[in-house]
């Protein structure tokens, strides 16, 4: 079983602030996939990262994919309140035509105003 | 584009009683997926469909899980009888086809409480 681990855990942070969480496994992926998910809502797909070193940027947001692909990272910068939610990881480790995600257990993110 | 649609949002029920929940994907979606997300957890794969095969049920508790995709469109999943630990959301999710790089649209999840 391949496991994905997030951190930190938890982070409070203030508006305007800059913030990275981490994403890492000990197997390498074949792509992986952020998502962020606000209570009560089903997970929102914010970018997929396929190449080792990939970067890309959604606005505010700056994800990067290790050069083994084996982790991942995302940058906030001047955070906002509206950044507030959960963010998972989630791996498709390549296991042939049937390849899957695998979650991780989430960073819980708030932004004070 | 419509998104996932997954019903009822919400259920209450006693352990051993039973319980169904429904999910209609996106138009034109071939793989369809029901996640469970117990709280302070990220999604774990109950059970993945290719069109109306199953492709994926390794984690499935087949003792008192079971899912049909009739049809190859909607999907319903049922729990008989349900224990406390079943407490948890439910995500539907689809994606066009199976394979990489997976790119999955999820519904917004039906929360299951059981006392």
């Amino acid at each position: 079983t391949q496991l994905l681990e997030q951190s930190p855990q938890f982070l409070s942070i203030q508006e305007g602030e800059n913030l990275t969480v981490y994403c890492n496994s000990s197997s390498v992926f074949s792509s992986l996939q952020w998502y962020r998910q606000e209570p009560g809502e089903g997970p929102v797909l914010l970018v997929t990262v396929v190449t080792g070193g990939e970067v890309k940027k959604l606005k505010r947001l700056t994800f990067q994919f290790g050069d083994a692909r084996k982790d991942s990272s995302l940058h906030i910068t001047a955070a906002q309140p509206g950044d507030t939610g959960l963010y998972l990881c989630a791996g498709a480790f390549n296991t042939g035509a049937n390849s899957k995600l695998t979650f991780g257990k989430g960073i819980t993110l708030s932004v004070r105003p | 584009e419509a998104g996932v649609a997954q019903s009822p949002r919400y259920k209450i029920i006693e352990k051993r009683q039973s319980v169904a929940f429904w999910c209609n994907p996106i138009s034109g979606h071939a793989t369809l997926y029901w996640y469970q997300q117990i709280l302070g957890q990220g999604p774990k794969l109950l059970i993945q469909f290719q069109n109306n095969g199953v492709v994926d049920d390794s984690q499935l508790p087949k003792d008192r899980f079971s899912a049909e995709r009739l049809k190859g469109v909607d999907s319903t999943l049922k729990i008989q009888p349900a224990k406390l630990e079943d407490s948890a959301v439910y995500l539907c999710a689809s994606s066009l086809e199976a394979g990489e790089p997976l790119e999955q649209y999820f519904g917004p999840g039906t929360r299951l409480t059981v006392t």
